[in-house]
């Protein structure tokens, strides 16, 4: 079947505004991640659902950023007050979840400017 | 906390010859050890992990990667590569918990 999908593509903001993204697992996959990837850096690891739950919430970085999957499909990444430094790609991983050691899959990413 | 080095930013090799790509770890206990590649406006896509058992692992495309434990590397490796083989590859380490932890990523370009 499909892949995981991610909207928007890219999304430009002005500073101090909120934003939503947008991850669509792929069907079946319980376990769903968002992480942030930086010009020149790998992704760095935001929150993690297994079902509708978060089970890790350890690398939001402050509490502007926020994560919901209420039906435990599709996944919400909310950032309120936008900063510059919010700047990134962010992607959307799924997986099966056990065992742990299941490889990932990634959407395309969201491409998140903030001017 | 687990972590991993990619020491290289940029690997260039020319098309035909073997291709390795360094990574290593750092992680309390046994290490689940993942490569990925990222083509430009694409998402990351697997290439092959080590969990347990034989230290080489055969993967996607050709690529294959040795766990050395003793040296806490995992290079990524392929004996004649291919000019579609440039890409942005990405080492990751994940132990028993959620997370897993990139390296920074290695520029491999490839010329014909």
């Amino acid at each position: 079947g499909a892949g995981v999908s991610q909207t928007p593509s890219n999304k430009v903001t002005e500073k101090g505004k909120y934003v939503e993204l947008r991850c669509d697992p792929i069907s079946g996959h319980t376990a769903l991640y968002w992480y942030r990837q930086s010009l020149g850096q790998g992704p760095e690891f935001l929150i993690y659902f297994q079902g509708t739950g978060a089970a890790d919430d350890s690398g939001l970085p402050n509490d502007r950023f926020f994560a919901v999957r209420p039906e435990g499909s599709v996944s919400t990444l909310k950032i309120q007050r936008t900063e510059r430094g919010d700047s990134a790609v962010y992607l959307c991983a799924s997986s099966r979840s056990l065992p742990n050691y299941n490889e990932q899959f990634f959407g395309p990413g969201t491409r998140l400017t903030v001017l | 906390a687990q972590s991993v080095a990619q020491p290289e930013d940029q690997v260039n090799v020319a098309e035909g010859n073997p291709l390795t790509v360094k990574c290593t770890y750092s992680v309390s206990g046994n290490p689940y050890l993942f490569w990925y590649v990222q083509y430009p406006n694409r998402g990351l896509q697997f290439l092959l992990k080590y969990i347990t058992g034989d230290n080489l692992v055969k993967g996607s495309y050709g690529f294959e990667a040795e766990f050395n434990k003793s040296q806490t590397s995992f290079h990524l490796k392929k004996p004649s590569a291919l000019v579609s083989d440039s890409a942005l590859y990405f080492c990751a380490v994940r132990d028993k918990g959620n997370d897993m932890r990139f390296g920074a990523g290695t520029r491999l370009t490839v010329k014909p």
